[in-house]
């Protein structure tokens, strides 16, 4: 069956500028994950979904950040008055469940410049 | 609060050499504990995991790990290295705190297999 997508693979954009990344989940799963992954490092948490809420949403930077899942099953990172230090791989995983032994399924990120 | 490390961002070993890339991680409640491999302009797969059964721990690829609370480490290994393993491994940790289950990632390492 299909994976984890993310569109668009690639995003460039100025400083200041507004930027949605969308995360098509596998079908069926009920918890959705978004992590950003900069140079170097391991993937970090921003924002978990259960069905159409934000269980936890502590990882977020600050509230230039915003994710919303209004159907339970594709997601939008919005990102407002994009700064250079927003660049990184925005990654996208989903779970069949939200319980801490369900394998999470990633998909191939979005690569997000800020110029 | 829980944290992850992985000591040694790059490790390189001779094709046919034994692989051991390892992660120590501190969690105040009884932890999960997964591997994931990223290959070049892939999403991340998962290895394997801990979820409290049996301590040595079977994935794909004829990796393993085990789990070993007193020294707090999940070290991955694999007898005999391929050309195909190499690629970047993360370490993660999970726990259920405050109510959720929250995912810290290693910063990685990249395996690389010497012909």
């Amino acid at each position: 069956g299909a994976g984890v997508s993310q569109t668009p693979s690639n995003k460039v954009t100025e400083k200041g500028k507004y930027v949605e990344l969308r995360c098509d989940p596998i079908s069926g799963h009920t918890a959705l994950y978004w992590y950003r992954q900069s140079l170097g490092q391991g993937p970090e948490f921003l924002i978990y979904f259960q069905g159409t809420g934000a269980a936890d949403d502590s990882g977020l930077p600050n509230d230039r950040f915003f994710a919303v899942r209004p159907e339970g099953s594709v997601s939008t990172l919005k990102i407002q008055r994009t700064e250079r230090g927003d660049s990184a791989v925005y990654l996208c995983a989903s779970s069949l469940t939200s319980g801490g032994t369900d394998t999470q399924y990633f998909g191939p990120g979005t690569r997000l410049t800020v110029l | 609060a829980q944290s992850v490390t992985q000591l040694g961002s790059h490790v390189s070993v001779s094709e046919g050499a034994l692989v051991l890339l390892r992660c120590n991680y501190s969690s105040s409640v009884p932890p999960y504990l997964f591997w994931y491999v990223q290959y070049p302009n892939q999403g991340l797969q998962l290895l394997l995991k801990y979820t409290s059964a049996a301590t040595l721990v079977k994935g794909i690829n004829g990796f393993e790990a085990e789990f070993k609370k007193s020294e707090t480490s999940f070290h991955l290994t694999k007898p005999s290295a391929h050309m195909s393993d190499a690629a970047e491994y993360f370490c993660a940790v999970t726990s259920f705190t405050s109510g959720t289950y929250k995912y810290i990632f290693g910063t990685g390492t990249r395996l690389k297999v010497l012909a």
